[in-house]
């Protein structure tokens, strides 16, 4: 059992759709991490969140940070053909982990052209 | 800087035969990670390092595995003996600071036969 489940496994859309990943825990963070791994590549940050209910925006992705600190999302505008990739998110301040850096086991998105 | 940098991308040995990946990290980083990422499990801490020092090694698989970082520039991860199942991809990353932003090197991919 992932400590990070991630939703949903693969996402295989047209380009110009909308879309969201997901992220739940049943455990706080304190910090949220997420990343995109393009094949053949190691995972590169996005952004991080920190507070709960924190929304940040980078260009066409927006991330949200659930209220409690237990869940986050990804939600990309207009998707592009550049935007796929594994998508992974990565916790901060598990306890029962030592307080490192836990990673789900990620999203594969593919956006058709 | 050159970012994070892997050697070899590729590796291919039978089974039993010693495997030594090697990571050169950002200068000025304190931290070192290995992870293993497979399909199966996802992204796995195996080891990290402070200042040199191996903090936390509870995420090596086996005995056969081992990693040591000589100085701040230089750290090898061994398989000794290598086993089919061992064929993944290894990253290493580097960051300033533990939980801060993790600097992923493009991996090495293994494969034992």
């Amino acid at each position: 059992t992932q400590l990070l489940e991630q939703s949903p496994q693969f996402l295989s859309i047209q380009e110009g759709e909308n879309l969201t990943v997901y992220c739940n825990s049943s455990s706080v963070f304190s910090s949220l991490q997420w990343y995109r791994q393009e094949p053949g590549e190691g995972p590169v940050l996005l952004v991080t969140v920190v507070t709960g209910g924190e929304v940040k925006k980078l260009k066409r992705l927006t991330f949200q940070f659930g209220d409690a600190r237990k869940d986050s999302s990804l939600h990309i505008t207009a998707a592009q053909p550049g935007d796929t990739g594994l998508y992974l998110c990565a916790g901060v301040g598990f306890v029962e982990y030592g307080n490192k850096l836990v990673f789900g086991a990620g999203t594969i998105l593919r956006v058709k052209s | 800087d050159a970012g994070v940098i892997q050697s070899p991308r590729h590796e291919v040995t039978e089974m039993g035969q010693e495997v030594t990946l090697r990571c050169k990290p950002i200068s000025g980083h304190d931290y070192l990670f290995w992870y293993r990422q497979t399909m199966m499990r996802g992204l796995e801490l195996l080891i990290y390092f402070n200042n040199n020092v191996p903090i936390d090694d509870s995420g090596m698989p086996e005995d056969r595995f081992s990693a040591k970082m000589p100085n701040a520039s230089f750290s090898t991860l061994k398989i000794q003996p290598s086993e089919p199942r061992d064929s993944a991809v290894y990253f290493c990353a580097s960051s300033p600071a533990r939980n801060a932003e993790a600097f992923f090197g493009q991996g090495t991919r293994l494969t034992v036969v």
